[in-house]
């Protein structure tokens, strides 16, 4: 069965742009998760999709928001970018969401 | 509100040696409790998991119980190997209240900060 699956694997974009990395998740799990990692904050959580709805959301502002599709694959879009937004994003997908199963990531490198 | 503390790194072994990477969390209820490891350049590996008190989670050698009245989760191995050199994570997962749309169930994973293990042969 294939993993989860994220792209870009790396982007590269400046201040102020807006950007959209996308996440497909295992053949038949219904739940995706993202999570920003930095060095500094280390793993946070910024939201959950099950079923193209959001069922859970953590402490990001607005501009970052997200979506799923019909599909389960998932969206997530960060507008007016900042140096701060530079990291990992992380998408974890899983059937109802107890076990959760990492993708490799989006590097984000905001210059 | 939900928390997790683990052992801060780096830690560095000798191949062959016995690992113990301790992590204490605070979470409402009893969730369930993850470990996972990050590789260089990846993403997150789940390694074992346990879903109630009492319960041992194992996979690759490595184990940790789920300790109820201490609300630890302390990951161990036998004899570490160099390619278990990595980052590793714990991860309890936080209560999830219900809503009209949803019964409870248990959200988001909550990290700790990471353990880096190097493993020297």
């Amino acid at each position: 069965k294939a993993g989860v699956t994220q792209t870009p694997r790396y982007l590269i974009k400046t201040r102020g742009q807006q950007v959209t990395l996308s996440c497909s998740p295992i053949s038949g799990h219904r739940s995706v998760s993202w999570y920003q990692q930095t060095p500094g904050q280390g793993l946070q959580f910024l939201f959950e999709y099950f079923s193209e709805t959001q069922r859970n959301k953590g402490n990001f502002p607005g501009r970052f928001s997200g979506r799923q599709f019909s599909n389960s694959r998932s969206e997530m879009n960060v507008s007016t970018l900042e140096l701060g937004d530079s990291a990992l994003y992380l998408c974890a997908s899983s059937w109802t969401g107890d076990e959760q199963y990492f993708g490799p990531g989006t590097r984000l490198t905001v210059t | 509100g939900d928390s997790v503390t683990q052992m801060e790194g780096p830690v560095t072994l000798s191949e062959e040696a016995f690992l113990t990477i301790n992590c204490t969390y605070t979470a409402t209820g009893y969730p369930s409790l993850f470990w996972y490891v990050q590789y260089p350049g990846e993403g997150l590996q789940l390694l074992l998991k346990a879903t109630k008190a009492d319960d041992k989670g194992s996979n690759k050698g490595f184990e940790a119980t789920y300790r109820k009245e201490t609300t630890s989760f302390h990951l161990e191995k036998g004899s570490v190997q160099v390619s278990d050199s990595a980052v590793y994570f714990c991860a309890p997962r936080a209560y999830l209240p219900p809503t009209l749309n949803y019964g409870g169930s248990q959200g988001n994973l909550i990290f700790g900060k990471g353990t880096k293990l190097s493993v020297k042969p």
